[in-house]
């Protein structure tokens, strides 16, 4: 099993530009999470996903979109990046239901805007 | 409002000091999960526990152990003879699962172990 895997490990963008990151997990988890880590701090959720076709926002959805078509997919959009969505990114994914489980985390995308 | 604090920002240590990162928690719910979370410098996250709200027994692995304390809402992580590998920033958290097992960090405590 891979997990979750988080794709790209580091990018650069321009402000403006859009981008998408991309996650996966091979769990079959039914929650799948994004959350983004500023310097410094704890990690705050984006937005999250309870199954295919549901999202909901998380604490700090501004300037960010997601879906989810698939179980296995919970891609995060940019549309038009700002200096303040510099961050390090996590996608998690969890099973909930008659046994839950811990949140597993991927690697993290590191987003610089400039 | 679901809350974590862990007012610890920074703690630094000699090998073989026994250390405790403390973590406080606020909720209204009844059914909570309480977690710890490891983040070294290569920046991953790496699970450490999980306890659920209605089981207070401390738990021991290794030279970890973890103290759950429902009365003072507090779940505080104990490392016992610290070695310069367990310098990192860690992480507690809480989550209902009845609120989509969404995750409230807290802010982290940075462990600097030194030689």
């Amino acid at each position: 099993n891979a997990g979750v895997t988080q794709t790209p490990k580091f990018r650069i963008l321009k402000i403006g530009q859009s981008m998408t990151l991309q996650c996966a997990q091979d769990m079959n988890h039914n929650y799948m999470y994004w959350y983004r880590q500023d310097p410094g701090m704890g990690l705050k959720l984006i937005y999250y996903s309870v199954g295919a076709g549901i999202t909901d926002k998380g604490e700090v959805p501004n300037g960010y979109n997601v879906s989810r078509s698939t179980t296995e997919d919970f891609p995060l959009r940019l549309e038009l990046a700002a200096p303040s969505q510099t961050s390090v990114y996590f996608c998690a994914s969890s099973y909930l239901g008659p046994t839950n489980t811990e949140a597993f985390f991927g690697q993290g995308t590191r987003l610089t805007v400039v | 409002a679901q809350k974590v604090t862990q007012a610890q920002t920074e703690i630094s240590v000699v090998e073989k000091e026994d250390v405790t990162l403390d973590c406080v928690y606020e909720t209204r719910d009844t059914t909570y999960y309480l977690f710890w979370y490891k983040q070294p410098p290569s920046g991953e996250l790496v699970f450490l526990i999980r306890r659920n709200s209605f089981d207070e027994q401390n738990e021991i692995s290794g030279r970890y152990s973890w103290n759950f304390q429902k009365s003072t809402s507090s779940f505080n992580f104990t490392i016992t003879a610290s070695q310069v590998v367990d310098s990192a920033v860690y992480f507690c958290a809480l989550s209902d699962p009845n609120q989509g097992g969404k995750l409230i960090f807290g802010q982290g405590t940075e462990l600097s172990v030194k030689p």
